[in-house]
């Protein structure tokens, strides 16, 4: 089955830094990949996502860059501020898999002022 | 209505309690998840529901009993739960499996 990891497990940024975060996925048939940020005491909420016929999407301060040949995928946040401090989760999932989101382990981002 | 909404916000069982969660969507999804969350671990997929029936149930103990009674309703019925179940449990929904999913805010559980 699909096996999902993510680097690094903490992160520490200053504010106005870059911030990115590294997630590789097992299952060659993955191709929806979601990012969640999670609050303390929050639900996750999707920040970003990507499909597999894409090799980049950008948002604002906030992009997703996926090698499906590596079968990596990327998260980087520009100009962090203080309230981009939480945990991340990056997902994979194959369409016609039921919905079955594996999660990677999360990072912890803390953006000091 | 974009939200997935959950309740309650916080429950204290006992083990020879029983009690239901409750979530609720009316975007018009078709699939619908329960979730199961520990501190500082990503989320774990318990049951999933596809046009009202289970299509996924992780290997999940029985004292956890699922129902979908309609589109837009989630339950998720507990019986004799133990300490260790004490967790987050979030529910999600997507416009169908594979897709986006939103999730709820969470009902945080507490097993005496």
């Amino acid at each position: 089955g699909e096996n999902v990891e993510q680097h690094p497990s903490t992160l520490s940024v200053q504010e106005g830094d870059s911030a990115v975060i590294k997630c590789t996925y097992s299952d060659s048939a993955s191709n929806y990949f979601p990012w969640y940020k999670q609050e303390l005491g929050k639900r996750p909420q999707l920040i970003i996502d990507i499909r597999s016929n894409v090799g980049e999407k950008k948002d604002q301060r906030i992009a997703v860059t996926l090698n499906k040949t590596a079968k990596h995928f990327s998260l980087h946040i520009t100009e962090t501020q203080p309230e981009d401090s939480a945990v991340y989760f990056c997902a994979a999932s194959t369409r016609g898999s039921q919905g079955n989101l594996i999660f990677g382990k999360g990072t912890k981002l803390s953006v000091k002022p | 209505d974009t939200e997935v909404t959950q309740t309650p916000k916080h429950l204290v069982m006992g083990m020879t309690n029983k009690k239901s969660l409750k979530c609720e969507q009316h975007m018009g999804h078709r699939a619908m998840y329960w979730y199961k969350q520990k501190a500082k671990k990503p989320p774990e997929l318990m049951f999933v529901y596809s046009y009202e029936k289970l299509s996924i149930n992780e290997s999940v103990p029985s004292r956890f009993s699922p129902e979908c009674p309609n589109s837009s309703l989630l339950n998720l019925h507990l019986h004799a739960l133990q300490p260790e179940d004490s967790a987050l449990y979030l529910c999600a929904s997507s416009q169908d499996t594979g897709e986006t999913q939103y999730f709820g805010p969470g009902t945080r559980l507490l097993v005496l």
